[in-house]
Formats: structure tokens, C-alpha cells, sequence
């Protein structure tokens, strides 16, 4: 069955680079995504990479996906206090996102 | 457009009582899904519906029942509240679209079951 699995916490300095990793189950998965949650809200889209790229960029964020070893990283550049929060890998099921754990991202000043 | 609202955004219920967490959206859109999150587990998948009168189960739907009677509502009903049901509620929506499942979350609602 799927299952996605993440470390629970990241610790970095403002202004440093921030790579949270994420290992998923199902070679079949056509879209693998990242999500945002903040302290007392929803989940928010942050980007999401279809199972025939490599890498996608989006201002700050860096999406690198190896199909191979079924990993995908996101890399926040020059991280910053706001960025503090769960981020959560998932990857598409049928008819339902498959969820990691979530990695706590703190940022310090 | 408001997005996916939910109500309430707190509950606690004693034990072997019933409620109805609510949950809409403005977007018209046909996918909705309800989805419990607890420390170290992540989000799952409760109940589904991909379209009004249509619903089916997701990977935990044991105590709970929904219903799709309109495009916009989708209701999460705890039929006799459990401790284990203590767990923050999450309700998502999406339109089906070549580009994935790209959902959109409503706030939450934190259950606490005593």
C-alpha cells in the first residue's frame, strides 16, 4: 500500500537554506505535492511535481524528485522566521492524497 | 468566495454523544473529503464524495457517516463519540482537472472527546 514517510523536525538560522526529505511507496503516483500548515490553520498548497520531472523552482522553493529511489526534497532558500511551521509531503492515491507525518520547520532569528 | 469553511471550530463531547461537523464550499466543486489529523500520524482519509448523492469510504471511516446531499454541504457525523475520535477535523475540496489533486483545506475543527 502507499505510505510516505518524513523526519519530524528541522532546526535551522534565518537566512540559511532548509532541505526537508520525503520517501514515498507508490511507483504509480503521478503527482507528489507539498503543504504548508501553520500554528491553528488549514493546509496550504505550496507546489507540487509531476512524476515525470526531476526538479521544479518556484521563487524560494526547489522541488527535486529521484523516481529511482522514490525521494522527493523541497529546498527553501534563504529561510526565514515566517517559513516556521509543519510542511507535509504527499502523494496522490486514488481519490485521496496520501499523507507524511510532517516535518516542524523552526526557524530562529 | 469564502473557500471551504468549516463549523465549529472547537467542540468537546462527552463520551457516546452525536454531532455533526460541518463543512462547505463556495467553489462548485464536485470532489469533497474529510480527513483526521493526530500527532505523528499525518492526515487521513475519512469519507470521500465526488459528487452530490454520491459518497464512499476512506481509510478510517469507522464511527463516522456522511452525506452529500448538495454540491455545496458535506456533513461529517459522529454517531456515538470515542476518545480515539479526539483528533483535529479537517474538510477539503478539489475539482477533478488533468492537474491533480490539488485540494483546498477549510480551517479545522478540534474535537475533544472526554
Amino acid at each position: 500500500g502507499e505510505d510516505v514517510e518524513q523526519s519530524l523536525f528541522l532546526s535551522v538560522r534565518e537566512g540559511d537554506s532548509s532541505v526537508i526529505n520525503c520517501t514515498y511507496t507508490d511507483s504509480s503516483s503521478t503527482y507528489l505535492y507539498w503543504y504548508k500548515q501553520e500554528p491553528g490553520a488549514g493546509l496550504q498548497l505550496l507546489t507540487y511535481i509531476f512524476s515525470n520531472m526531476d526538479m521544479k523552482q518556484d521563487q524560494r522553493l526547489t522541488v527535486l524528485l529521484n523516481k529511482k529511489d522514490k525521494h522527493l526534497s523541497l529546498r527553501i532558500a534563504d529561510t526565514q522566521t515566517g517559513d516556521s511551521a509543519i510542511y507535509f509531503c504527499a502523494e496522490a492515491g486514488f481519490q485521496k492524497l496520501v499523507f507524511g507525518t510532517g516535518t516542524r520547520l523552526l526557524v530562529s532569528p | 468566495n469564502a473557500g471551504v469553511t468549516q463549523t465549529p471550530k472547537f467542540q468537546v463531547l462527552k463520551t457516546g454523544q452525536s454531532m455533526t461537523l460541518q463543512c462547505a464550499q463556495d467553489m462548485n466543486h464536485e470532489y469533497m473529503s474529510w480527513y483526521r489529523q493526530d500527532p505523528g500520524m499525518g492526515l487521513r482519509l475519512i469519507h470521500y464524495s465526488v459528487g452530490a448523492g454520491i459518497t464512499d469510504q476512506g481509510e478510517v471511516p469507522n464511527g463516522y457517516n456522511v452525506s452529500r446531499s448538495t454540491t455545496e454541504d458535506f456533513p461529517l457525523r459522529l454517531l456515538s463519540a470515542a476518545p480515539s475520535q479526539t483528533s483535529v477535523y479537517f474538510c477539503a475540496s478539489k475539482q477533478p482537472s488533468s492537474g491533480g489533486y490539488e485540494q483546498y483545506f477549510g480551517p479545522g475543527t478540534r474535537l475533544t472527546v472526554t
